[in-house]
């Protein structure tokens, strides 16, 4: 199994571009997450999906928007992206009736300039 | 969910104990402790959890005092591998409306020297 993966592993943006992070897992999980994570900060939680078909806010989703594609595919939409956007963003996965482990993914680094 | 107090950073030797303690007065009856880490730049793993009994499994150890308001996570024999950011969570444990979402603090910074 690869587990969750996440691509890209890096990107750079310009201020107003939009991009797609894109997330899978194959662990059968019905639970996924997106976090950020700033410099020398913990993870923040930007949206979930408790289970396919269903999205909700975290703590900081504002510039943000998901997509719970199928049961396997997570993604997170920047529309417009700014400066405060840039930081390390990770996709976690959690088999729901299990509530102990969330995998995570490796990250993606993204710039905004 | 509580909050959780845990020291900014910590040094150990290896090869010895490293015991990482962690703050959670107001802890409510239902919520478990959690322990991840962060090995640099990695996605956060999952280490141990517990509700009160001492838990150990192949990685660590994890001590809940009987009051339930602070834990302490050991690492029996520590490696160079071992050093890492590593977090203390409190949550509700089980299915929850909430999605079972984890909350991060800014951990505790773990440096194993030689």
């Amino acid at each position: 199994n690869a587990g969750v993966t996440q691509t890209p592993k890096f990107q750079v943006l310009k201020t107003g571009q939009s991009m797609t992070l894109q997330c899978a897992q194959d662990m059968n999980h019905n639970s996924m997450y997106w976090y950020r994570q700033d410099p020398g900060m913990g993870l923040r939680l930007i949206y979930y999906s408790a289970s396919e078909g269903t999205t909700d806010k975290g703590e900081v989703p504002n510039g943000y928007n998901v997509s719970r594609l199928n049961k396997r595919e997570f993604s997170l939409r920047l529309e417009s992206a700014a400066p405060s956007q840039t930081s390390v963003y990770f996709c976690a996965s959690m088999r729901q009736v299990s509530y102990n482990e969330q995998f995570f993914g490796p990250g993606t680094r993204l710039t905004v300039l | 969910d509580a909050k959780t107090t845990q020291p900014t950073s910590m040094d150990c030797a290896e090869g010895r104990a490293a015991n990482l303690p962690c703050n959670h007065s107001t802890i409510s009856g239902n919520e478990y402790v959690y322990w991840y880490r962060q090995i640099h730049s990695q996605g956060p793993q999952y280490i141990i959890h517990g509700l009160k009994n001492n838990e150990t499994n192949e990685m660590a150890s994890l001590i809940i005092t009987e009051d339930r308001k602070s834990s302490t996570l050991i690492l029996p024999h520590a490696t160079l591998r071992d050093t890492a950011v590593y977090y203390c969570i409190v949550r509700v444990g089980g299915v929850t409306g909430g999605g079972n979402k984890l909350t991060f603090g800014t951990g505790t910074q773990l440096k194993v020297e030689l």
